[in-house]
């Protein structure tokens, strides 16, 4: 079993629609959890962390954790096709990074 | 420039060779990681170290690669002996410290064995 599992893909939204990405982890004693993007040929960014059960929002992009389902997601608000990428979710369990294959998120204009 | 800096960003090595990585964290960062993306993969860990320390390197294969972050200057992740199958881009990442989980990454090296 992977440390952390996402659906590959790919993910195709319309412009302006919402794209909702998942993920979940293995370890129930994992603490932090972050979201990077990255686009081909180029190194991950970082875009969101998240550390406590629920949601954080910030801009477009809404973070949701649930650590009892051992879950998170990303939700992109009004897609752009700028946001066309590789979105790749990782877990901090000890301060090892485990990341998942990433999804890759395809917005059509 | 406060980012995190590597080079060289492309490296061409012939079987056999030796290839090394150089990176230099972010400032104020004291904790390097490094990882291994095969194309079309997801990022590998390989090693996370501290200054003059190697604190994880549980996904270092155990043979040809060794890693360092001394004192003074860069962390260097050295391949000896290069083979086709270590062709892949290398990243390296950086984080303040311990509880502080954000890593931010190099542009990473790109690695070609011929």
């Amino acid at each position: 079993q992977k440390e952390v599992e996402q659906n590959s893909g790919p993910l195709s939204v319309p412009e302006g629609a919402i794209a909702s990405l998942n993920c979940t982890y293995s370890d129930r004693g994992s603490q932090s959890f972050f979201w990077y993007r990255q686009y081909s040929g180029k190194s991950p960014e970082l875009i969101m962390s998240i550390y406590s059960n629920g949601d954080k929002e910030d801009g477009r992009f809404t973070a949701q954790l649930n650590k009892a389902s051992q879950y998170v997601s990303l939700l992109i608000r009004d897609s752009q096709p700028s946001d066309s990428a590789t979105y790749l979710c990782a877990v901090d369990n000890f301060n090892k990074f485990y990341f998942g294959s990433g999804t890759k998120l395809n917005v059509k204009p | 420039n406060a980012g995190v800096m590597q080079n060289p960003r492309h490296l061409v090595r012939r079987r056999g060779q030796e290839a090394r990585l150089r990176c230099s964290p972010m400032k104020g960062h004291s904790h390097v990681y490094w990882y291994r993306q095969l194309p079309e993969e997801g990022l590998k860990f390989m090693v996370y170290l501290q200054k003059e320390n190697i604190i994880d390197e549980s996904g270092m294969p155990k043979e040809r690669f060794s890693a360092e972050f001394p004192k003074e200057g860069p962390s260097i992740l050295r391949i000896q002996q290069v083979v086709r199958g270590d062709s892949a881009a290398y990243f390296c990442a950086s984080s303040y410290g311990t509880g502080d989980g954000e890593q931010y990454f190099g542009p990473g090296t790109r690695l070609t064995v011929t």
